[in-house]
């Protein structure tokens, strides 16, 4: 069985510049789940989607981050502009069946911004 | 009331001891408690979960502890091995509602 797939894996770019991330989660799998997981920090849910509707979007900073998944199957995350506090490591998981258990991630994307 | 707390940050045990970590939360609706293991450059993995209604959970050398009256649970992992070395995050969750970490510990099994 495939895994969650995330790309770029890297990414390094200026402040104020935009930057888009992109995940395939596992065939099959209705829940989708963007993290993003600081430095030294455990993994903080930005956005949860239920195939292609939105369940929970509460800590996500809507004035910059934004989010879709069409089809309900792969999904983008974009920072638009970038701050220097939004490096991290963003992360992508799928789960099928009850949600936020048995969450499977992808490897993530390390966002560097300078 | 969402936080998990993680102790310790690092631990080093070594080869064929026993590494514990330790995990206490605040809100007692939490009903659902994972720990995952992380290795560098890879996202989480789920090691082992356990619910309040029991108080211990065993997958081969890893056993969740859970002591409801305390609001604390641990991992132990027995006969630790090198290829244990990794970082392990606690979580818990209030009926399927969103997963809250803690910050992690970074265990290194000495050979």
């Amino acid at each position: 069985e495939a895994g969650v797939a995330q790309s770029p894996r890297y990414k390094i770019i200026e402040k104020r510049q935009s930057v888009a991330f992109w995940c395939n989660p596992i065939s099959g799998h209705a829940t989708l789940y963007w993290y993003q997981q600081i430095l030294g920090q455990g993994p903080k849910l930005l956005i949860q989607f239920q195939n292609n509707g939105v369940v929970d979007d509460s800590q996500l900073p809507k004035d910059r981050f934004s989010a879709e998944r069409l089809k309900g199957v792969d999904s983008t995350l974009k920072i638009q502009p970038a701050k220097l506090e939004d490096s991290a490591v963003y992360l992508c998981a799928s789960s099928f069946g009850r949600v936020n258990e048995k969450l499977f991630f992808g490897s993530g994307t390390q966002l560097s911004v300078l | 009331q969402q936080q998990v707390k993680q102790s310790p940050q690092s631990l080093i045990v070594q080869k064929g001891g026993i590494s514990i970590i330790n995990c206490a939360y605040e809100n007692t609706a939490f009903d659902y408690f994972p720990w995952y293991q992380q290795f560098p450059g890879k996202g989480p993995a789920l090691l082992i979960a356990i619910r309040p209604d029991v108080s211990e959970k065993k997958e081969g050398r890893f056993t969740i502890s859970f002591n409801k009256s305390a609001k604390q649970f641990s991992l132990h992992i027995m006969d630790s091995q090198p290829g244990d070395s990794a970082t392990y995050f606690c979580a818990a969750s209030r009926s399927g509602n969103k997963l809250v970490f803690g910050a992690g510990t970074i265990l290194r099994v000495k050979s």
